[in-house]
């Protein structure tokens, strides 16, 4: 029982690339959702999803696109890297909602330059 | 104002000491309250969650003020192996289906 895998682990980007960050779960959770840490800012949620097929719009969604196309997997895709979206991102899980026990991935550390 | 504010530290404490964090909220519509510890570099994971009873876990005890909008988690005993972040998280429940993290406050326990 792995847990939420997330990779890579470091990422470096020039400007205008686009990348995915991989994000895979074995619990059998619905939920699914990525966030991004910034210094002094805490925990800021991007883009969420309740189940395969769903997903929706956190606090900061612009400049990325995900999908959920089963249970297990949760991609998220920068569609052309920009500074201000180097950050630490998060993949986290839960059984069925933001209101229940959060696992972590590991963490992406991402740098655009 | 931030929806959710934490004093950033770092609180420096010698072993075997009491140390006390708070965390005010601002929306007093938030339902569920939770504590995450986040070690250096690494992925935040649950403290404990925070009841309107209050609660505590060995060493830990954390509380709710819905009155004055602030939870609070007090450690006791330190051990050096308490040295983290703690992250404060609020869920506004129907009033905004996700969860608000605070940055979060350092602690440092010291032999």
């Amino acid at each position: 029982n792995a847990g939420v895998t997330q990779t890579p682990k470091f990422q470096v980007l020039k400007t205008g690339q686009s990348m995915t960050l991989q994000c895979a779960q074995d619990m059998n959770h619905e939920y699914m959702s990525w966030y991004r840490q910034d210094p002094g800012m805490g925990l800021r949620l991007i883009h969420y999803s309740v189940g395969a097929g769903i997903t929706d719009q956190g606090e900061v969604p612009n400049g990325y696109n995900v999908s959920r196309s089963t249970t297990e997997d949760f991609p998220l895709r920068l569609l052309s890297a920009a500074p201000s979206q180097t950050s630490v991102y998060f993949c986290a899980s839960s059984y069925s909602g933001h209101n229940e026990k959060l696992f972590f991935g590991s963490g992406t550390q991402l740098s655009v330059l | 104002r931030k929806e959710v504010e934490q004093d950033p530290g770092p609180f420096n404490v010698p072993e075997g000491a009491t140390v006390a964090f708070n965390c005010t909220y601002s929306n007093s519509a938030s339902q569920s309250f939770f504590w995450y510890r986040q070690d250096c570099r690494k992925e935040p994971k649950l403290l404990m969650s925070v009841y309107s009873s209050g609660n505590e876990d060995g060493r830990f005890t954390a509380q709710l003020n819905r009155a004055s909008q602030y939870i609070s988690l007090l450690i006791r005993d330190s051990k050096l192996s308490d040295s983290a972040t703690y992250l404060c998280v609020v869920f506004l429940g129907n009033a905004g289906n996700m969860l608000t993290f605070g940055g979060g406050t350092r602690l440092m326990v010291k032999p």
